[in-house]
């Protein structure tokens, strides 16, 4: 199966901080990687898909960008609401895969 | 509105069986694949099973396969998952989730249910 490696596993960030986050194929995955937001106690929701692709109602401070085995997700300014787990999937084959998560906390 | 209700968890013994079901509202169930997406407590995503819109055609993670059934209901517009010989390893929220598309292998989740706790104990 095709593993999914997300980077940081957490990290803190303040108001207002660009958050990059990145995940990493084991192998191409074309353009099949989405990204979603899981808050405590919450469904997952869905933030982008196929790399780059907002998902309607996602605010335009999300982003999505990378091709092949790396890809990344970027806040361009962190909002409170924003502090969250991020998870990035693959969908290229089955399995379907998610990475292991990047917490995102208040620094 | 979409709304996705799981219900069916609970405890089970090690070795017992348990029916999960979602309800699904808002949007025609039927045009859809369904798939069923577990969280173990304090742990990340991990995709269990998809279901095709028409029910014909089933995925299954390799954790699973054999030992649990995915089914749909169009008429009713209620997903299941039919969960047998469970493990302590199983333990974890269950969401049902909707995809973008009808096939079984269309793994975009653009509406996710709350979910439905089971844990396997004795």
């Amino acid at each position: 199966d095709i593993q999914m490696t997300q980077s940081p596993s957490s990290l803190s960030a303040s108001v207002g901080d660009r958050v990059t986050i990145t995940c990493r194929a084991s192998q191409s995955i074309s353009n099949s990687l989405n990204w979603y937001q899981q808050k405590p106690g919450k469904a997952p929701n869905l933030l982008i898909y196929a790399v780059s692709n907002l998902q309607r109602g996602v605010p335009s401070r999300f982003s999505g960008s990378g091709s092949g085995t790396d890809f990344t997700l970027t806040i361009s300014s962190l909002q409170p609401e924003d502090f969250a787990t991020y998870y990035c999937q693959r969908t290229y084959t089955t399995p379907p895969t998610f990475g292991q998560g990047t917490k995102v906390e208040v620094k | 509105e979409v709304q996705l209700l799981e219900s069916g968890g609970g405890l089970v013994q090690p070795g017992g069986s348990l029916r999960l079901s979602c309800a699904a509202s808002g949007f025609t169930f039927s045009s859809y694949a369904m798939s069923w997406v577990r969280q173990a407590p304090g742990k990340g995503l991990e995709w269990v099973s998809t279901i095709g819109s028409s029910g014909e055609i089933t995925n299954y993670a390799d954790s699973v396969k054999g030992l649990f059934t995915i089914s749909r209901d169009n008429s009713k517009n209620t997903l299941f998952l039919q969960m047998n010989s469970l493990r302590a390893e199983d333990t974890a929220v269950y969401h049902c989730a909707k995809s973008t598309c009808g096939a079984s292998t269309c793994y975009r989740f653009d509406y996710w249910g709350q979910g439905s706790l089971v844990t396997v104990s004795s």
